[in-house]
């Protein structure tokens, strides 16, 4: 089955900690990206990779780190959380960036308290 | 800062009544997609159009992009319960080609 697998689905943090939310796919896609989500404010875009050592900025990238070292996977990095970092984080694949669709993982709801 | 724009924010109806969300970019777009969001959800990909003036229909589902490619609608017929949710629509961003979402319309469907 074609699915992209987020992990964790929960976690609280306290502010400072290093965390990484791992990101796989199964589709061989090259495209592959990072959301967060909140409020009235849609999908934002952190980091997005069009291949193997790859990786740009989004629209809000400041207090994230990303690699991607293997195709399938996309960790996301937060090396020093804080509170307005709080919010729920999708990644997501596609074969072709904005001309297929994007297939979605399940989310990551993060606290930072 | 996101450059495709979505009205209404939020839509109440009542069972039975259409609903239509709008998507507005200031720039022309190559292509335009549409997902879905259940609540508690995550987005899943419902269409995408490429042509000028293209329409698509989808059983209750009507989708259409304008002749200029910068704006799109949603229309959905005699709404259901299932239709709950958070439609975004997403195109390229101006001179790339990395999808920038809409920050969605959320359709409340009273019973």
């Amino acid at each position: 089955e074609a699915q992209v697998t987020q992990n964790p689905r929960y976690l609280i943090t306290v502010t400072g900690k290093k965390l990484t939310v791992t990101c796989s796919q199964n589709m061989n896609h090259e495209y592959m990206s990072w959301y967060r989500q909140d409020p009235g404010l849609g999908l934002r875009q952190i980091y997005y990779s069009m291949n193997v050592e790859v990786t740009d900025k989004g629209d809000v990238p400041e207090g994230y780190k990303v690699s991607r070292k293997e195709k399938r996977n996309f960790p996301l990095i937060l090396e020093s959380p804080s509170p307005n970092q709080t919010s729920l984080y999708f990644c997501a694949s596609s074969f072709n960036p904005g001309g297929t669709e994007a297939f979605f993982g399940q989310g990551t709801r993060l606290t930072v308290v | 800062g996101q450059q495709v724009m979505q009205i209404p924010q939020y839509q109440h109806v009542q069972e039975g009544e259409d609903f239509t969300t709008y998507c507005n970019s200031s720039t022309t777009l190559s292509n335009i997609q549409w997902y879905k969001q259940r609540p508690g959800g995550h987005p899943v990909f419902l269409i995408q159009l490429v042509k000028s003036g293209e329409v698509k229909k989808q059983k209750r589902l009507t989708i259409q992009v304008g002749e200029a490619k910068k704006n799109s609608s949603l229309h959905i017929t005699a709404t259901q319960t299932t239709d709950v949710g958070t439609y975004f629509c997403a195109g390229p961003k101006g001179g790339s080609y990395i999808p920038t979402f809409g920050r969605g319309t959320s359709l409340i469907v009273h019973p």
